[in-house]
């Protein structure tokens, strides 16, 4: 079963940073991209960042470009979201998200996991 | 990066039929066809429904269709069943190399 894990979430005061992870299983991560996407509470579907299979290619939304990392370590099948400069409106549930087609990216997100929750408060 | 504009909510009669619109620009629905729509469900993760402007992944029902013409993508829900009640949204690429989310509409089986 293709399954996603995120983990990682939790307070953190503004200015302040957090790694994210996710834990992939039943499929071959390296040959997918992988995507975070946060939702705020009550709020819509945000796009935040994406990663080619071989990690080479990366994409970030304006929003968190330059602040936030995206990387992923295909011996552990596991895929990472370092957030630094944390802000309040940064406060969301983040999941991470597989692609449908292998080799391509084109955040088609067939799989995601179920979240975690990162609140940025004082 | 703006969001794509949809409708916050639609609503309808189970056996009808709805459309949800999607509103962008030259730089991201008009300019690609790396459009895609997704369905979530309250507490439950989104589930892809439409990619490629119109493709369904295995195992949708082909109750759902989707469409674009110009600047605008459209979703179809034919057949409306209670089931369908759920937030939808629209995805598109964008020129930047980036993508982007609708809004989000609201659909209500009445």
């Amino acid at each position: 079963e293709v399954q996603l894990l995120e983990s990682g979430g939790g307070l953190v005061q503004p200015g302040g940073s957090l790694r994210l992870s996710c834990a992939a299983s039943g499929f071959t991560f390296s040959s997918y991209a992988m995507s975070w996407v946060r939702q705020a509470p009550g709020k819509g579907l945000e796009w935040v960042s994406t990663i080619s299979g071989s990690g080479l290619s990366t994409y970030f939304a304006d929003s968190v470009k330059g602040r936030f990392t995206v990387s992923r370590d295909n011996s552990k099948n596991t895929l990472y979201l370092q957030m630094n400069s944390l802000r309040a409106e940064d406060t969301a549930v983040y999941s991470c998200a597989k692609d449908l087609r292998e080799q391509l990216v084109l955040n088609y997100m067939d799989v995601w996991g179920k979240g975690t929750t990162v609140t940025v408060s004082s | 990066q703006s969001a794509l504009t949809q409708p916050a909510s639609v609503s309808g009669s189970p056996g009808q039929s709805i459309t949800i619109s999607c509103t962008g620009t030259s730089s991201d629905v008009g300019g690609y066809n790396y459009v895609s729509w997704y369905q979530q469900h309250p507490g439950k993760a989104p589930k892809l429904m439409i990619y490629d402007v119109s493709k369904r992944p295995s195992g949708v029902s082909n109750r759902f269709s989707g469409s674009k013409s110009g600047n605008t993508a459209s979703l179809t829900i034919s057949g409306l069943q209670a089931e369908d009640e759920a937030d939808y949204y629209c995805s598109s690429y964008t020129s930047s190399s980036t993508w982007v989310f609708g809004g989000g509409t609201k659909l209500t089986v009445l």
